[in-house]
């Protein structure tokens, strides 16, 4: 099992803005990265950090957390949101680094 | 604009080991954490562990027991061996690029990817 916690799935209306979470002890010392997948595509890093986006990445991707959550808000997602998103930090004894469960998302 | 490129051998028997190795077309090759994810089918992604231009490496605890990295400089190579593999090591085999920003060491590129599927 993962030490950091994400929903299987969540769903959100064109257009609407949906939060996806990630739980784990590590982050109330550690930022997350995160990074969305399209199926048959290798992971892209869409957040990093305090709230970082990678050049060509829309800012309508954004990070936030608080205690041991993070979070990865899409405000106004599109139809090319739809992808499974993973969290990604370091473990509990900092020395090595673990990925979420991942969830996916789905944009009705 | 760095590039990697996994390539090795895609079928494996119980037992055997897993070869892997990733080349870097592009950019420095020091000041960056390289390293291994994989991806079994359907499943969520694992890090298993990563290696810097000097040989220093970090290992998953689940998978220390069974792997080792090694790094060419001179060819700008990085190389992953699994042993005693299994049908769970059945996965597609990430390398990438770990780079350290704002405080949090992420993952900005990535190879396509490498299908090895473990079956007597």
């Amino acid at each position: 099992s993962s030490e950091l916690t994400q929903d299987p799935a969540v769903s959100v209306a064109l257009g609407q803005t949906v939060r996806i979470t990630c739980q784990g002890d590590a982050l109330t010392f550690y930022y997350a990265s995160w990074y969305q997948q399209k199926p048959g595509q290798a992971p892209v890093v869409v957040v990093y950090g305090k709230n970082n986006r990678p050049s060509g990445i829309p800012d309508r991707f954004s990070a936030s957390s608080s205690g041991n959550t993070a979070s990865l808000t899409i405000t106004g997602a599109q139809a090319e949101d739809e992808a499974d998103y993973y969290c990604n930090s370091r473990d509990r004894s900092g020395n090595h680094h673990v990925f979420g469960s991942g969830t996916t998302v789905t944009v009705l | 604009q760095v590039h990697l490129e996994e390539w090795g051998a895609g079928l494996l028997k119980p037992s055997e080991t897993l070869a892997l190795t990733c080349s870097v077309f592009g950019g420095s090759f020091t000041g960056y954490y390289w390293t291994w994810i994989r991806q079994p089918p359907g499943k969520g992604l694992e890090w298993i562990g990563d290696i810097v231009h000097s040989g220093e490496t970090s290992y998953t605890p689940s998978l220390k027991s069974r792997v080792s990295m090694s790094v060419d400089t001179s060819k700008t190579q990085f190389s992953l061996r699994l042993n005693s593999v299994t049908a769970a090591d059945t996965a597609v085999y990430y390398c990438a690029r770990g780079v350290v920003s704002e405080m949090v060491r992420y993952f900005d590129s990535w190879g396509q990817g490498a299908l090895v599927a473990v079956s007597s």
